[in-house]
């Protein structure tokens, strides 16, 4: 299997804490992504990172990536209840079309 | 506009039944995607395709057939259901080879 993995499983945190979580991935990449998925729901494009870049943010969202280590973080600041979710790491290698998703963190935000 | 719609959203079947689960996008997006969700195991590509009338061969095929008649369309097939395929299935499409996914909210499925 190609699916990466994140760390922790899961992520209880207090509300206006920061939130981190890990991917760790197996192949050369293009890009790596990360999703959103709220109980019941789809998942929902966060952000993107190429391959060339070592960070990158979107609002409260910081993305960094270590293509040597094969692993990127995602870091949410300042977390609200409305950010409790699973989140999940997603790679697009550098040659195919396929889409390789991480297991996930689930991350609950205690008001 | 409504991205991604999936249906049905929850089906029980019995074993050796079949069935189609349909994807439409109103996006105009050349490539779309079926993965299978089951707990712990993160999203799991079944088939996947890159324009209308292709098909190909994801992480996990066995047991299902896809078809892409129309761009906008695509269609999972279980021919003869088994309970290894209780899961929740979601359909995803993009614009670009690598760029971000649009999803469905998924299709529940429970096979007896």
């Amino acid at each position: 299997s190609q699916q990466g993995e994140e760390d922790p499983q899961a992520l209880s945190i207090q509300e206006g804490e920061n939130a981190t979580m890990n991917c760790s991935y197996k192949t050369s990449i293009n890009n790596l992504q990360w999703y959103r998925q709220n109980s019941g729901r789809g998942l929902v494009h966060l952000i993107l990172i190429r391959s060339n870049e070592r960070e990158k943010h979107s609002g409260r969202l910081r993305v960094t990536l270590d293509t040597s280590k094969k692993s990127s973080s995602l870091l949410i600041t300042a977390s609200r209840a409305a950010d409790t979710a699973s989140y999940f790491c997603a790679t697009s290698p550098n040659t195919g079309n396929q889409f390789y998703f991480g297991t996930g963190t689930s991350l609950t935000v205690i008001p | 506009n409504a991205g991604v719609t999936q249906t049905p959203k929850f089906r029980v079947l019995k074993t050796g039944q079949s069935m189609t689960l349909l994807c439409a996008q109103d996006m105009n997006h050349e490539y779309m995607y079926w993965y299978r969700q089951d707990p712990g195991m993160g999203l799991r590509l079944i088939h996947y395709s890159v324009g209308e009338g292709t098909t190909a061969k994801g992480e996990v095929p066995d047991g299902y057939n896809v078809s892409r008649l129309k761009k906008q369309n695509f269609l999972l097939g279980l021919e003869s259901a088994a309970p290894s395929q209780t899961s929740v299935y979601f359909c995803a499409s993009r614009l670009v080879p690598r760029g971000p996914q649009h999803f469905g909210d998924g299709t529940r499925l429970s096979i007896l």
